[in-house]
């Protein structure tokens, strides 16, 4: 069954930089999620979309934004970035909102140098 | 106080033991309990999920929920090496759609 597809995979990047990752759901789930996750953290909400729509926003920094497109995948564009935004990056999608089920992408291991 | 709380571990156990994962939620209005596991690097794989009062199997796996007592646990029977990884708890409160997870526990699995 297709899953969560997430890209890049890893990426590094320098301070400063910017960076940009990308988030596909399962065909036919309306609903994204971000997380971040430090080392031996667990998983923080970042920010959620629900057809297309910004739902839901938890611990983004003003220096990230996202959005999801008419094809229901979404990107994470994060500016500015700082040595602890190094993390692993998870997308996970859900059908429709709350009482349902999130699946999770392999997820984005950003390193900032 | 964290909304979801579990205890970080390691909880060792040996092969063919039951495993037993525990799980306490401050929201009472909580309506949705997810169990995920971790292994090192990777991203979280659900595998459980429960909705109301009681236990819920599937496989090796057990979910219980208390909502009376606001805790759900997560029970592994025959445990293997395999399961060694880190168990995630996760809650959706009342009035939110987001997935709120617990610092996780560890588990090893030790022939």
């Amino acid at each position: 069954a297709a899953g969560v597809i997430q890209s890049p995979r890893h990426l590094i990047k320098e301070k400063r930089e910017t960076a940009t990752l990308k988030c596909y759901p399962i065909p036919r789930h309306d609903t994204v999620y971000w997380y971040q996750q430090g080392p031996g953290q667990d998983p923080q909400f970042l920010i959620s979309f629900y057809e297309k729509m910004q739902s839901d926003k938890g611990s983004i920094p003003d220096r990230f934004s996202a959005q999801q497109f008419s094809d229901y995948h979404s990107e994470l564009n994060m500016s500015s970035l700082e040595l602890g935004d190094s993390a692993l990056y998870f997308c996970a999608s859900s059908l429709g909102q709350g009482h349902t089920e999130a699946f999770f992408g392999q997820g984005t291991r950003l390193t900032v140098v | 106080q964290k909304e979801v709380e579990q205890n970080s571990g390691p909880l060792s156990v040996p092969e063919g033991a039951i495993a037993s994962l525990n799980c306490t939620y401050s929201d009472r209005g909580s309506q949705s309990f997810f169990w995920y596991r971790q292994y090192s690097g990777k991203s979280p794989e659900l595998i459980m999920f429960i909705y109301s009062n009681g236990d819920k199997e599937d496989g090796r796996f057990t979910a219980q929920l208390n909502k009376a007592s606001q805790y759900v646990s997560l029970l592994i029977r025959d445990s293997q090496p395999s399961d060694s990884a880190t168990y995630l708890c996760a809650v959706i409160a009342g009035g939110s759609y987001i997935p709120t997870f617990g610092r996780g526990t560890s588990l090893i699995v030790h022939p």
